[in-house]
């Protein structure tokens, strides 16, 4: 397997702008889940789904930002409109499931996004 | 879920086991302590987990105290690429990451 699969690796963007994030997690795996990191907050949670239904996105900052997961191996994040605060490294993570025993998340490589 | 103390940064010798420290004082029953680690530039990665009892793999090994309200990652022959930080997660639902230990692996 590839392991997750995220795109693009790098985004530069202008204020305003609409961005959407990609993330094709690891086959089988029901969990996935989308995390933040800047310097000022660490990583933190943004959403995460379960057979592609959310189930907590508590973490969402505000109404611009939005996730979907129209099927199993494929989920979106979307910026509208992006502001520079936005700024920072977007990792998805998939995992085979959070009741098991064993869950362990794999990361992906990140998007690092930077809004100008 | 429980909060946790781990020190910002440490130090350790190529080729020496790094002992990696975590408070979790109020840890409930039923959350489980694992352990990620990021090295630069890249996502975070598991190591280990354990609930009572000690743990060991292929990474690293595990010790819980007997009332669960700390714990130690041993990285038993560090090398430099090992150098990351490390994140210690009582969790029994979703993960949440903390500020996590700095740890250099110095030649």
């Amino acid at each position: 397997d590839a392991g997750v699969i995220q795109s693009p690796r790098h985004e530069v963007t202008e204020m305003g702008q609409e961005v959407t994030l990609r993330c094709k997690p690891i086959s089988g795996h029901d969990y996935l889940f989308w995390y933040r990191q800047t310097m000022m907050r660490g990583l933190e949670l943004l959403i995460y789904f379960n057979n592609n239904v959310p189930i907590d996105d508590s973490g969402m900052p505000e109404d611009r930002f939005s996730a979907k997961m129209p099927n199993a191996s494929f989920s979106t994040l979307k910026i509208q409109p992006s502001e520079p605060r936005d700024s920072a490294v977007y990792f998805c993570a998939s995992s085979g499931g959070i009741a098991e025993e064993v869950h362990e998340q794999f990361f992906g490589p990140g998007t690092r996004l930077t809004v100008l | 879920d429980a909060k946790t103390t781990q020190p910002p940064s440490m130090d350790c010798a190529e080729g020496r086991a790094a002992n990696l420290p975590c408070n979790h004082s109020t840890i409930s029953g039923n959350e489980y302590v694992y352990w990620y680690r990021q090295i630069h530039s890249q996502g975070p990665q598991y190591i280990i987990h354990g609930l009572k009892n000690n743990e060991t793999n292929e990474m690293a090994s595990l010790i819980i105290t007997e009332d669960r309200k700390s714990s130690t990652l041993i990285l038993p022959h560090a090398t430099l690429r090992d150098t990351a930080v490390y994140y210690c997660i009582p969790r029994d639902d979703k993960i949440i990451f903390g500020k996590g230990t700095r740890l250099h692996i110095l030649p």
